[in-house]
């Protein structure tokens, strides 16, 4: 079975851009989480994704956006890059939507200068 | 929301010893009570995992225990190996996992 798929895993962007990042979960997986990871920060949870619907959403700016496609392939987008949005972030996809065992992507690194 | 502390955010053992990862939460619904193991470089791998519906969880030379009442689990690695550094990452999930901040765990030979 293929595994979680984060593409790009690198970018480089300058402040102002956007970016976009997209999220291939394990097949038969309907949820997608996505967390940023930054030093120090621990990780910090972005959103959730099941079956085409965001089920839950943490305390980020309305800069980061996403969405999740029938075929549970999600992306996420984040506006107006600030320096501060320089991170990895990581998807996780589960079989079904909260309490569950959650599988992490490599993750995509992305530095704004 | 949630809130999940780890404890201690870094912790450097010898070879053979045993070392403990401690965490609380703060919203009694939460019901699932995952630990990540991230080795560097890589991403966060379930290593054990535990429900609410029981107190303690043995595989190997790792554990877990929940205590409910006092809304604190803990991790437990006898037996450590250079191989156990990593950092690792408690959570707390009532529909969504909430994350403690790591701790980076170092095992000398």
């Amino acid at each position: 079975k293929a595994g979680v798929t984060q593409t790009p895993r690198y970018l480089i962007k300058t402040r102002g851009q956007q970016v976009t990042l997209s999220c291939s979960p394990i097949s038969g997986h309907r949820s997608v989480s996505w967390y940023q990871q930054t030093p120090g920060q621990g990780l910090q949870f972005l959103f959730e994704y099941f079956s085409e619907t965001q089920r839950n959403k943490g305390n980020f700016p309305g800069r980061f956006s996403g969405r999740q496609f029938s075929n549970s392939r999600s992306e996420m987008n984040v506006s107006t890059l600030e320096l501060g949005d320089s991170a990895l972030y990581l998807c996780a996809s589960s079989e079904e939507s909260g309490a569950n065992v959650l599988t992490f992507g490599a993750g995509s690194r992305l530095t704004v200068l | 929301g949630e809130n999940v502390e780890q404890h201690p955010s870094t912790l450097s053992v010898q070879e053979g010893d045993s070392a403990v990862i401690k965490c609380t939460y703060s919203d009694s619904a939460s019901n699932y009570f995952p630990w990540y193991k991230q080795e560097l470089g890589k991403r966060p791998q379930l290593i054990i995992d535990i429900r609410s519906n029981v107190g303690e969880k043995k595989d190997q030379r790792i554990a877990v225990t929940l205590n409910k009442t006092a809304k604190h689990f803990s991790l437990h690695i006898t037996e450590t190996q250079p191989e156990d550094s990593a950092v690792y990452f408690c959570a707390a999930d009532r529909g969504k996992s909430t994350f403690g901040d790591g701790t980076t765990l170092t095992v000398k030979p």
